[in-house]
């Protein structure tokens, strides 16, 4: 049984442009979460989804941002219009019932 | 914000001691309490849980010990080794009354000296 993927590891965009950021959650999962963080600090918890509906975005910018979790396919975090300040790891985790969440290793997006 | 804050930011212990990382939360509606290890580079892993209906649970060299009347959490690390350099978080899940999402501290680094 894999774990958490997320794609890419490493992802540089300039100002202006979009990034994608991709998470398969473990096989069985169907507890989506994504937190970024920035270097030195805690994991900030953005957004909550279930197969195809966010249940809690509380955490997530209402500009730019925006998270889904199709019924086939992976989780996808988008950023549109990225900014020097959107540069920070991203971490998916999955969980079977929302309680043990298991982490992916992250994305890294570095903004130019 | 943030309900989860650490009292150390940075721990220095020798190997082969005992480390004991502390953590404080304020959302007594909080249910079940979570201490993840993060290694440059890495996503968090998992260490041990622990529910609100318990004060101590143990793993393999690690316990988890609960006072829910002051709303501390703590991680006990025997026989510290160098592997397990890392940054640890404390995390709560608020269950039901806070959407299941989980909220993390700011996370104690943990330096173990040879």
């Amino acid at each position: 049984n894999a774990g958490v993927m997320q794609n890419p590891r490493h992802l540089v965009r300039r100002r202006g442009q979009e990034a994608r950021l991709r998470c398969s959650p473990m096989k069985g999962h169907s507890h989506v979460y994504w937190y970024r963080q920035l270097p030195e600090e805690g994991l900030k918890f953005m957004v909550y989804l279930q197969k195809e509906n966010i249940i809690d975005e509380s955490g997530m910018p209402k500009e730019r941002f925006s998270a889904e979790f199709p019924k086939e396919g992976p989780s996808i975090l988008r950023i549109q219009q990225v900014v020097r300040g959107d540069s920070a790891a991203y971490f998916c985790a999955s969980s079977w019932d929302s309680t043990e969440a298991f982490f992916g290793q992250g994305t890294r997006l570095t903004v130019v | 914000g943030e309900s989860v804050g650490l009292h150390l930011p940075t721990l220095s212990v020798q190997e082969g001691d005992n480390s004991i990382i502390n953590c404080a939360y304020s959302n007594s509606a909080s249910d079940y309490f979570i201490w993840y290890k993060q290694e440059s580079g890495k996503g968090p892993q998992f260490i041990i849980d622990i529910r609100s209906n318990m004060d101590k649970r143990q793993g393999q060299r690690v316990t988890v010990l609960l006072n829910k009347t002051v709303k501390h959490l703590s991680l006990q690390i025997a026989a510290t080794q160098p592997g397990d350099s890392a940054v640890y978080f404390c995390a709560e899940n608020i269950g039901p009354t806070g959407g299941f999402k989980t909220i993390f501290g700011a996370g104690t680094r943990l330096f173990v000296k040879a």
